[in-house]
């Protein structure tokens, strides 16, 4: 199994408060991506990174900030959670040393915005 | 319309069946990937091909990058293999993947 541990599992918050979640990976991968995946709608980038410091939206950022400081974590911080944001939230990461290769995925953090 | 449509959404079949699922694509790309998930589970990277077919035990996956088309096949289907199978491309240039709405396989005993 590829090394990527998200952070925390499960969390249930209120509507308005800050929640942030991490990513780490021991793989020493260059890219990193956060999706949320909901009913209906697969699979969908929020943000993704391309090296320490290097990060860019994907088609859902909308309230969501990200930051990689350092290789191994990237975190996903809702600023002022919404209820339209609870969802489950994958991490993947990807090895950026040939072109192509396979993403490997998290176990997923479910987020539940009451 | 989506970049990646699957066909079907939701598929019901007994054990030992011979399973297919289709992945039709409107953009250049690089390469394809197949993955799959369990209920309640994480995502698994099942193949990825820019050409051809590849094989892994039961699971068979082809392309045809002319027609932009790909499928998935799965011999002597079991009950473990009820999962949902996801498609997603890789855009020429890009290293972001563009996903299907993922098919649902349920296999009965």
């Amino acid at each position: 199994d590829a090394g990527i541990t998200q952070s925390p599992r499960h969390k249930v918050t209120e509507t308005g408060t800050p929640v942030t979640l991490r990513c780490h990976q021991t793989e020493n991968h260059r890219y990193m991506y956060w999706y949320r995946q909901d009913p209906g709608h697969g699979l969908r980038l929020i943000h993704y990174s391309y090296g320490v410091k290097d990060t860019d939206k994907g088609e859902v950022s909308d309230g969501y900030s990200v930051s990689r400081s350092k290789t191994e974590d990237f975190l996903l911080t809702l600023e002022s959670a919404t209820s339209s944001q609870t969802s489950v939230y994958f991490c993947a990461i990807r090895d950026g040393t040939g072109w192509n290769q396979p993403q490997h995925f998290g176990d997923g953090t479910r987020l539940s915005i009451l | 319309k989506n970049e990646v449509e699957q066909s079907p959404q939701n598929l019901t079949a007994q054990e030992g069946e011979f399973i297919t699922i289709n992945c039709s694509y409107s953009v250049g790309i690089s390469a394809l990937h197949w993955l799959q998930q369990h209920p309640g589970g994480g995502i698994v990277s099942l193949f990825m091909l820019s050409s051809g077919k590849k094989k892994h035990g039961r699971l068979i996956a082809t392309i045809n990058i002319q027609e932009k088309h790909s499928s998935l096949h799965i011999t002597a289907s079991h009950p473990r293999d009820s999962a949902v199978y996801i498609c997603a491309v890789d855009g020429r240039g890009a290293q972001k993947l563009v996903f299907g709405q993922g098919t649902r396989l349920t296999i009965n005993p």
